[in-house]
């Protein structure tokens, strides 16, 4: 089991360029999220799928948009990068979006916006 | 948003020596998790609480879920070189089901 998986590891962007950073995961989980984490801060919910089908806003998701592609995959988008967008994202997976369910973090891809 | 007062905020120990970090709240959580992250990796869950004055151990590592439910704190004894990282509190409010996270607290071992 590879559990979650991210690509890629590293990327950097010109202002105002789109990428799509991947995840995915094998563990059968249904539940799917993507944070980003800044120096001297927790993490912080972007957006979230509970099920298959389904994406909810986060914490903080302005400047972002996500697809659940399928049970296993989850994406995260972004149309056109800001500098204010240089952070490390974070995938996870949990069976449960419910209470005290245990997530799964990917290795994270390091994401500079110049 | 919801915000989580880890503390402290890094810790420079020698090796051997007992650790104490804590997560306090305004707001009363439900479920309580610690996880470390190592340099390059992504969060790894080390204990989950569920109820209030829960006390839990994972080996060397202990957590107890405060009385009023807005508190945590984590303990490490004894500690060795490999316990080095970044440790996070994390809480689950009630309301909804999303993780609000510490700004963790970074453990280094004095050579």
């Amino acid at each position: 089991n590879a559990g979650v998986t991210q690509t890629p590891k590293f990327q950097v962007l010109k202002t105002g360029q789109s990428m799509t950073l991947q995840c995915a995961q094998d563990m059968n989980h249904n539940s799917m999220y993507w944070y980003r984490q800044d120096p001297g801060m927790g993490l912080r919910l972007i957006y979230y799928s509970a099920s298959e089908g389904t994406t909810d806003k986060g914490e903080v998701p302005n400047g972002y948009n996500v697809s659940r592609l399928n049970k296993r995959e989850f994406s995260l988008r972004l149309e056109s990068a800001a500098p204010s967008q240089t952070s490390v994202y974070f995938c996870a997976s949990s069976e449960l979006v419910t209470s005290g369910d245990t997530q799964y973090f990917g290795p994270g891809t390091r994401l500079t916006v110049l | 948003g919801q915000q989580l007062n880890q503390s402290p905020q890094s810790m420079f120990i020698q090796e051997g020596e007992d650790v104490s970090m804590n997560c306090t709240s305004s707001s009363i959580f439900n479920t309580w998790l610690w996880y470390k992250q190592d340099p390059g990796e992504g969060p790894v869950l080390l204990i989950a609480l569920y109820k209030a004055g829960e006390l839990t151990s994972n080996g060397r590592l202990t957590a107890q879920f405060g009385i009023t439910r807005k508190d945590s704190f984590l303990n490490i004894s004894a500690s060795i070189p490999s316990d080095v990282g970044i440790y996070f509190c994390a809480g689950q409010l009630n309301s909804n089901y999303q993780l609000i996270w510490g700004a963790g607290t970074k453990l280094i071992i004095k050579p």
